[in-house]
């Protein structure tokens, strides 16, 4: 069955120390990825997303994740965080399903930045 | 601006009404999703619709129901038969493409509270 886990519930950073957001997805085929981001209260806005090719990912906000298909991982890195980061972080595996384009997601991952 | 529009913001409901969430994108997209999140649970489907007049159950649709009169509105309709309708519900359009090139969108979210 297809499933996307998000190891980490809550992580805490410095502001202006590196983040690493860890994502694995089970998926019998090649998966399309995707990370969104959510701030309280608010909808979910696309940050990156891998189809295929380059398997290093470049999104807004200065983040990138990195397909690897052997580890079954598409992990979110941000070099410097910024307070402004701070929100709930979802990996989601597309695939077709019944003719349609079916998002499956992680539990979610909340960032917090200390000052 | 192209987007996705979702109304009211915060919805109150007493034990044993419906009600109905909107939700409109400009975005000329065919396909419409909705879901619900729940905390610690990520997003769950409710009901999708991949063409006008034309929607299918999700994963969760018991105690829901939904139209697709328009291309660009899909409202959901939480009935009396849902047992736990607090929550926060995200709509998404997407184009209909194949795979991950049908990357989902998602609007700013309706928060219903049963009083």
């Amino acid at each position: 069955a297809q499933s996307v886990t998000q190891p980490d519930i809550h992580i805490t950073v410095s502001e202006g120390a590196s983040l690493e957001l860890r994502c694995n997805y089970s998926y019998g085929a090649t998966p399309y990825l995707f990370w969104y981001v959510q701030s309280p209260g608010q909808g979910l806005q696309l940050l990156l997303k891998y189809f295929s090719g380059d398997t290093l990912v470049q999104g807004i906000k200065g983040f990138e994740a990195e397909f690897k298909r052997s580890q079954s991982s598409f992990n979110l890195r941000k070099p410097s965080v910024h307070w402004s980061d701070a929100a709930e972080y979802f990996c989601a595996v597309g695939a077709l399903s019944g003719g349609y384009n079916k998002l499956i997601f992680g539990a979610g991952t909340r960032l917090a930045v200390h000052p | 601006d192209g987007g996705i529009t979702q109304s009211p913001k915060y919805l109150f409901r007493k034990e044993g009404q419906n009600v109905t969430l909107s939700c409109e994108q400009n975005l000329n997209h065919d396909a419409m999703y909705w879901y619900r999140q729940d905390p610690g649970q990520g997003l769950r489907l409710i009901y999708y619709s991949q063409i006008v007049n034309d929607f299918q159950k999700g994963d969760i649709a018991e105690g829901y129901s939904v139209s697709r009169e328009k291309k660009e509105s899909f409202p959901l309709t939480v009935t009396s038969a849902q047992k736990n309708p607090t929550a926060f519900y995200l709509c998404a359009s997407s184009s209909r493409r194949r795979g991950g090139e049908g990357t989902q969108y998602f609007g700013p979210g309706t928060r219903l509270t049963v009083l």
